[in-house]
This record gives C-alpha cells, structure tokens and sequence, in this order.
C-alpha cells in the first residue's frame, strides 16, 4: 500500500495549458509538501501545507495554485504553462514541520 | 537561513572501496541533517538523520554520518560500496523557526565502478 502516491506519474503539454496533479497520502501525517526538482536534479521548495493550512508559499508564480481539500490531499493546478516549468514535482509529507519526508515517485511534466 | 553545499556533483568509486559524500551546512539555530537517497526515476527515501543526542548516526544500508558542529559538517560514509549504492544523494537541513522547512542540497551522483 503506497504511503504516499501523485498522478498522473507523466504529463506531455503544450504551452498554454492548463494541468493538475493530485497527491495522497495514507500516512496520517499532518504536513504536505511540493518540491520542485529542476533537470539538474535541485530541489526546491514550492508549498507547505499543515492541516489544510497554507504555511510555506516560495516565490512561485501566480500560476501554480497548490490546494488541500484535507489533510490526506495536496493538489498543484498550473495555469498558463511555460516551457520552463518542465520538471519532476514531488509531493512528501510528514509528521512534524520539517521533519522526515515521505516522497511520492513524482509526476514527470513536460512542456511543449 | 539555512543552505547546504554539497562538495563534488559526481563521485565515482570502485566496488568494496569507501565512499565518502561531503556535506556541509549553515544554519543560524541547531541543525536538523538528513541524507536522502534517490534511485533513477524514484522518489527521495530516507537514509539517516541528525536530530539531538549521538552525532555519529547510522542509517540504512550500511550507511552513517557524522554531526561536526565545528565544521558545520554532516559526511556520509560507507566502508564498502555495492553496486546497487548508485544514485544520487542529497543532504539536507531544517531548522525550527516559525517557518519550518527542509532545504536540500544540489545533490551528489555516486557511480559504483564493478
């Protein structure tokens, strides 16, 4: 049983789209995470969530609207996609604020 | 803030030799550490961390760090590699404030010579 799972695991776009990628986790933690991870494999921070609770929002663009309907959910709309925003997402959890993370497999987004 | 520099984007070793990934830190309060591990097309997992208590952590596979406050350090060691210790690492910190998170370093390519 996946602790904590993304789909979709790929997505192929065009500029311009809009797309979604969702997140569970079956954890019981109380904390959610987006991470960013560049083609040179860095990863950044985007969003925290604790208890459906906004905590951490990086400078990220407008576009990107993370949202937790509770606190087994985390999802990433993107708006308006740019070439740049190309990358592997990953969605982590855990059971205090900055703690261990739990990584999902990521969810590959390619832009057009 | 804290910020994690990780010496040498790529380390090669031969199989059975030691490896050794240089981490070193900065943080304005007492650190948190962790070394993740990332398999091609995977995940980050957990390999060790650093809270409070023994600064020599082991972790899994074999794996152990340990916590130098006065280099503001955090290596991971291994005595022997196998080829399946091929990944990428990352080494990372978090510090208690109001905005907990955990910044990661850029990350380090391990190729395991047979």
């Amino acid at each position: 049983d996946t602790a904590v799972s993304q789909t979709p695991k790929y997505l192929v776009t065009q500029m311009g789209n809009d797309k979604s990628i969702k997140c569970e986790q079956n954890l019981g933690h109380d904390t959610m995470y987006w991470y960013k991870q560049d083609s040179k494999k860095f990863l950044k921070i985007m969003f925290s969530y604790n208890n459906k609770e906004l905590i951490i929002n990086e400078t990220v663009p407008n576009r990107f609207s993370p949202k937790s309907p509770d606190k087994a959910h985390l999802n990433l709309h993107i708006n308006s996609l740019e070439l740049g925003d190309s990358a592997v997402y990953f969605c982590a959890s855990s059971q205090v604020l900055a703690g261990e993370l739990f990584f999902g497999e990521g969810s590959r987004l390619t832009v057009l | 803030a804290q910020s994690v520099t990780q010496l040498g984007s790529h380390v090669s070793v031969s199989e059975g030799a030691l490896v050794l990934l240089r981490c070193n830190y900065s943080s304005s309060v007492p650190p948190y550490l962790f070394w993740y591990v990332q398999y091609p097309n995977q995940g980050l997992q957990l390999l060790l961390k650093y809270t409070t208590g023994a600064t020599l952590v082991k972790g899994i596979n074999g794996f152990e760090a340990e916590f130098k406050k006065s280099e503001t350090s955090f290596h991971l060691t291994k005595p022997s590699a196998h080829m399946s210790d091929a990944a990428e690492y990352f080494c990372a910190v978090s510090e208690k404030t109001s905005y907990d998170k955990v910044i990661f370093g850029p990350g380090t390519s391990l190729s395991v010579i047979p």
